[in-house]
């Protein structure tokens, strides 16, 4: 029950983008549709961004996009806004019995 | 409104047990998987366990299987997770979670702390 792997900071300025990785293997991204992403503002509970790879919940801005390419899955957030600046996670569905994170990610606007 | 409110956490000793709840409202609450979804102290996310719509299945990360005990109550709208001989690595928030695998929903939280 590893976990996926997440660099541990990304930053851009206002108005430009930015791409977080996260990498997993064949057992778990690589193997299922179903990876998404969750931003958490410091002392909040997390919020669904992305799921099943990139697929967006009602009311989350259509800047925030999913994709993934073999074992490796991505978050591009676009048109970098202040209110980006917090904490990512990808998951994963890695078998009927197990699920897994990345460790997140610290996105700093500059 | 999708609202999850968790309660029953606290300050425990090694060895000691907690119940943790999950009053759940504003989604149809027996059509959905269920999960808790736990974060130590500036740490990240760790999946802990799921449940299905009717109790039937439910899964565990290793390092709780054989110690945690996830379980609902379909009539109460209301989920629960016994923790039995508790450790400190077991200390972090706990989120109640709407879903299996795309974890929709999050309550705030319950923080469990065990510690001597």
């Amino acid at each position: 029950q590893s976990a996926l792997t997440q660099p541990p900071s990304a930053s851009g300025s206002p108005g430009q983008s930015v791409t977080i990785s996260c990498a997993g293997t064949s057992s778990d991204i690589g193997g299922y549709n179903y990876v998404s992403w969750y931003q958490q503002h410091p002392g909040k509970a997390p919020k669904l961004m992305i799921y099943e790879v990139n697929k967006r919940p009602s009311g989350v801005p259509d800047r925030f996009s999913g994709s993934k390419s073999g074992n490796t899955a991505s978050l591009t957030v676009s048109g970098l806004q202040a209110e980006d600046e917090a904490d990512y996670y990808c998951s994963s569905f890695a078998g009927s019995d197990n699920r897994v994170f990345g460790g997140g990610t610290k996105l700093t606007v500059l | 409104e999708v609202q999850l409110v968790e309660s029953g956490g606290g300050l425990v000793q090694p060895g000691g047990s907690l119940r943790l709840s999950c009053a759940a409202s504003g989604f149809i609450f027996s059509s959905s998987w269920m999960s808790w979804v736990r974060q130590a102290p500036g740490k990240g996310l760790e999946w802990v366990a799921n449940i299905k719509q009717d109790g039937s299945d439910k899964y565990y990360v290793d390092s709780v299987k054989g110690r945690f005990t996830i379980s609902r109550d379909n009539a109460k709208d209301s989920l629960h997770l016994q923790m039995n001989s508790l450790r400190a690595e077991d200390t972090a928030v706990y989120y109640c979670v709407r879903g299996g695998t795309n974890f929709a929903h999050w309550g705030q939280g319950a923080l469990v702390t065990v510690s001597s």
